[in-house]
């Protein structure tokens, strides 16, 4: 059964912090691997998808990279801002079609 | 720009009632599921439709049914609600497995 793990569940940086959010699962055999923001009382905010096949993505400040046969992603955030403090999510998915979450990392930028 | 639209937003239910969750989508996704979100457990997939006029059991179905009524409509339905069912409900979509996919805004439900 897949599992996804996210590391650390909660994390603090000042403004202006370029910082890394980290997900693991246990099951390489995955479709793609979705990031999310998610800010309290709210829904889900796609950030970026990556295809197994691939090995990084870039929207604006945020890089995602993927590495399967480790079974390992990362969220990088540069030159964080307070505007960035959400739940971050990392998600994979199986072979329905849906997907499997991890817990979140709670992001704060203070200013 | 409406995406994945879910009714109502918030909901109280005393134990026993039944109740329906509405979800919509305007962008011709083929795709819909139906989530939960419980503190300390994440999202968990309820059902999930892969195409009109199919459906499939999640992670925690029990105590729920499902209908896709047509390719943008996907209901929850809650026959005898129980307060283990309180939670946070979540549809989203999409138009295939490599494609993202897309959130409504939730709806909160507490089951007294």
């Amino acid at each position: 059964k897949q599992e996804v793990t996210q590391i650390p569940a909660a994390l603090s940086v000042p403004e202006g912090e370029n910082l890394v959010l980290n997900c693991s699962f246990t099951d390489s055999a995955i479709y793609n691997l979705q990031w999310f923001r998610q800010d309290p009382g709210k829904g889900l905010t796609s950030l970026l998808l990556i295809q197994s096949s691939q090995r990084e993505q870039t929207s604006g400040r945020l890089n995602a990279s993927l590495d399967k046969s480790s079974g390992r992603s990362t969220l990088y955030i540069a030159a964080s801002q307070p505007g960035d403090s959400a739940t971050y999510l990392c998600a994979v998915r199986g072979s329905q079609g849906n997907l499997i979450f991890g817990k979140g990392t709670k992001l704060s930028v203070k200013p | 720009n409406a995406g994945v639209t879910q009714t109502p937003k918030f909901q109280v239910l005393k134990t026993g009632q039944s109740m329906t969750l509405q979800c919509a989508q305007d962008m011709n996704h083929n795709s819909m599921y139906w989530y939960r979100q419980d503190p300390g457990m994440g999202l968990r997939l309820i059902y999930y439709s892969a195409s009109e006029g199919t459906t499939d059991k999640g992670e925690v179905p029990n105590g729920y049914n499902v209908s896709r009524l047509n390719k943008r409509e996907f209901s929850l339905r809650l026959e005898s609600a129980a307060p283990s069912q309180t939670s946070v409900y979540f549809c989203a979509s999409s138009h295939g497995r490599e494609q993202p996919q897309h959130f409504g805004d939730g709806t909160r439900l507490s089951i007294l």
